[in-house]
């Protein structure tokens, strides 16, 4: 099974509406990451969360809120969805230290209509 | 200006060639540098990663950093089809968050 998996993969919605994506993780890491990822761009940072308790805004968290539901869980709301933020959505992990990198889910491709 | 810069390609080589990428960085704070390995429509995977300047060899795979001027690069050696994908540079500082180029693309083709 898959350490980080993402749900759902794929994504169409219309303008306006909300939706969530979720992140769930095996690897037993406190820490927890939200990218986006568009061509040319890279990854950019949405949110992050260093454990339960801890929510940090990124890069760029205009049109975002985020929910760490447990130490395996964290999860990705678009509140009014807008054409823009149609993107490939990745969750990650990592431990403590980093060094090891960050582990990332299949992604979520979304697609605002 | 982005605080590390890749040139997206994509850069086409025949199966065996030598590949360079290369990625530029602007914050004199990075202190690991890595890269990492995208599979079309996977998520990106920790390839290989450095500390401070130097260079890391793994396999067909050498990372090299140097600092002074805060330039970065990944050598392939007789590279093959399956390492067809998009690499993506990628720093990390003290508050241990990471910052990614844009990514390159690489084809090699058999």
């Amino acid at each position: 099974d898959a350490d980080v998996t993402q749900t759902p993969r794929n994504r169409i919605t219309k303008t306006g509406k909300r939706i969530m994506l979720e992140c769930s993780q095996t690897k037993g890491h406190d820490r927890m990451y939200w990218y986006r990822q568009d061509p040319g761009l890279g990854l950019r940072l949405i949110y992050y969360s260093f454990d339960v308790k801890d929510i940090n805004k990124g890069e760029i968290s205009d049109g975002y809120s985020v929910s760490r539901q447990a130490q395996a869980k964290f999860s990705l709301s678009l509140e009014s969805a807008i054409p823009n933020q149609t993107a490939l959505y990745f969750c990650a992990t990592s431990d403590s230290i980093g060094l090891a990198g960050q582990y990332f889910g299949p992604g979520t491709r979304l697609t605002v209509t | 200006q982005k605080e590390v810069e890749q040139d997206p390609g994509p850069l086409s080589v025949p199966e065996g060639a030598i590949v360079s990428l290369n990625c530029t960085y602007s914050n004199s704070a990075f202190q690991y540098f890595m890269w990492y390995r995208q599979y079309s429509r996977k998520g990106p995977e920790l390839l290989m990663y450095t500390y401070s300047s130097g260079n890391k060899e793994d396999g067909r795979f050498t990372a090299q950093v140097d600092k002074s001027s805060k330039y970065i690069s990944l050598f392939i050696r007789d590279s093959q089809p399956s390492d067809s994908a998009t690499y993506l540079c990628a720093s990390y500082n003290a508050g241990n968050m990471l910052t990614f180029g844009g990514g390159t693309r690489l084809m090699v083709k058999p």
